[in-house]
């Protein structure tokens, strides 16, 4: 059972910052919190992962609270190809995916 | 590096028969876990296979099964298919234990079932 809680769905212009939020309040204090997306039908990609401070890489940024009951993914400059399902994922060795967010960037 | 690799990318089938889909992890990857997405119950966690060890399963059916070989290559099978059982299967690798360590995962394999 998935263990997050996503938006189903959120609209982003191109070239603007998209802020995806995630609520995981049961999270366990060992317990990393992982971004993944799937564009239609390809296999989930790794986006980042984090556990407690904030990280950065070439694709993404993750923003956790410090009681770290939720996070926000942010996609700095959003394009059309980052149109795609999101997924905020607890890792418990299985990761158990929700429904996700389905983010449409427009031109 | 070469990413992770599933074979064969689409298969066809029909009900009763059986079905064996094959994964192979990153080089040096040790950890493969296998996935079963469909429209109506999302991406399910089948098991995980560790040095040639299953060591998690997920509430599927004894017809689902899997094995690892000491290259770490991974097949999983499916015996006496049915309609439900028409899914991608995705399977992913990570360096150790899935727990500990991010999961890549493969462009899947699209099996229909008739």
């Amino acid at each position: 059972d998935a263990k997050t809680t996503q938006p189903p769905s959120m609209d982003c212009a191109e070239g603007r910052a998209a802020n995806l939020p995630c609520n995981h309040s049961t999270i366990s204090g060992n317990e990393y919190v992982y971004w993944y997306r799937q564009i239609h039908s390809q296999g989930p990609q790794y986006i980042i992962h984090g556990l407690k401070n904030n990280e950065t890489n070439e694709m993404a940024s993750l923003i956790i609270t410090e009681d770290r009951k939720s996070s926000t993914l942010i996609l700095p400059h959003a394009t059309l190809r980052d149109t795609a399902v999101y997924y905020c994922i607890v890792n418990d060795y299985k990761l158990s995916f929700g429904a996700g967010t389905t983010v449409t960037v427009r031109a | 590096k070469a990413g992770v690799t599933q074979t064969p990318r689409y298969l066809i089938k029909t009900r009763g028969q059986q079905v064996t889909l094959s994964c192979s992890p990153i080089s040096g990857h040790r950890s493969v876990s296998w996935y079963q997405q469909t429209p109506g119950q999302g991406l399910q966690f089948l098991f995980e296979y560790f040095s040639e060890t299953q060591r998690n399963k997920g509430n599927f059916p004894g017809r689902f099964s899997g094995r690892q070989f000491s290259n770490s290559r991974s097949e999983m099978n499916v015996s006496t298919l049915e309609l439900g059982d028409s899914a991608l299967y995705l399977c992913a690798s990570s360096l150790g234990s899935a727990l500990q360590e991010t999961q890549y995962f493969g462009p899947g394999t699209r099996l229909l079932v008739l």
